[in-house]
């Protein structure tokens, strides 16, 4: 149990258009969602925490308007890069708590976006 | 600020031999941890995790170890196989049920 999925595992857009990263909990229900960064040979990177039903919590330095986060039921999390410029490829990882559940987190298999 | 220290890079360990990864922290009020496993281009995977209220915790080939006086923990694999060769990740659970990061450890797992 405890898989978690992403959609499209990679897309390439152009530079000012949208895209949508979604992530599914596909056998649990997860009330808490992350969204992470990961850049080259450097350590996750906490963009925002997406909880059920309410606003995502957006670290310093992520801009909220620029990254939106839709956690509209509790198995399904959205991230959204808007007006995507060449900075914005990375890697994109989602993770999920269980609700009820500890502290683990059980995580997607990522999303490579490349803008060009 | 790191709050969670993974201060080896890489690590290269023979096939069968114990692995030793180490992660130091500096946060007392930190009081569960968490172990991950990550292969590139992919998404971590939970390994095994322990509560401040234990100093160890073992599931088959894998131990984590926990020193609250010196803020350290430990993974050890034995005995270590091809397939344990991956980024091991250490982290801590904050407030929010958010997760602090170490940087990694590369291990290699030599034949």
């Amino acid at each position: 149990g405890a898989v978690v999925s992403q959609h499209p595992s990679w897309v390439i857009c152009k530079s000012g258009t949208s895209v949508k990263i979604e992530c599914r909990s596909l056998d649990f229900q997860a009330t808490t969602m992350f969204w992470y960064r990961q850049f080259p040979k450097q350590s996750l990177m906490l963009m925002a925490t997406s909880n059920e039903g309410s606003k995502a919590t957006y670290e310093q330095g992520v801009e909220k308007d620029k990254f939106l986060i839709n956690h509209a039921s509790l198995t399904l999390s959205t991230l959204t890069v808007t007006s995507a410029h060449p900075e914005d490829s990375s890697f994109y990882i989602c993770s999920a708590r269980r609700t009820g559940g500890l502290y683990e987190q059980y995580f997607g298999p990522g999303t490579r976006l490349t803008v060009t | 600020d790191q709050q969670v220290k993974q201060n080896s890079p890489s690590l290269s360990v023979q096939e069968g031999r114990i692995s030793i990864l180490n992660c130091d922290y500096t946060n007392s009020m930190f009081d569960y941890f968490l172990w991950y496993k990550k292969y590139p281009a992919e998404g971590p995977t939970f390994l095994i995790s322990i509560s401040s209220i234990k100093d160890k915790n073992e599931d088959g080939r894998f131990t984590v170890f926990l020193n609250k006086s010196a803020k350290h923990l430990s993974l050890h694999i034995v005995p270590s196989q091809p397939g344990d060769s991956a980024v091991y990740f250490c982290a801590a659970k904050a407030g929010n049920y958010q997760l602090i990061w170490g940087a990694g450890t590369k291990l290699i797992i030599k034949p």
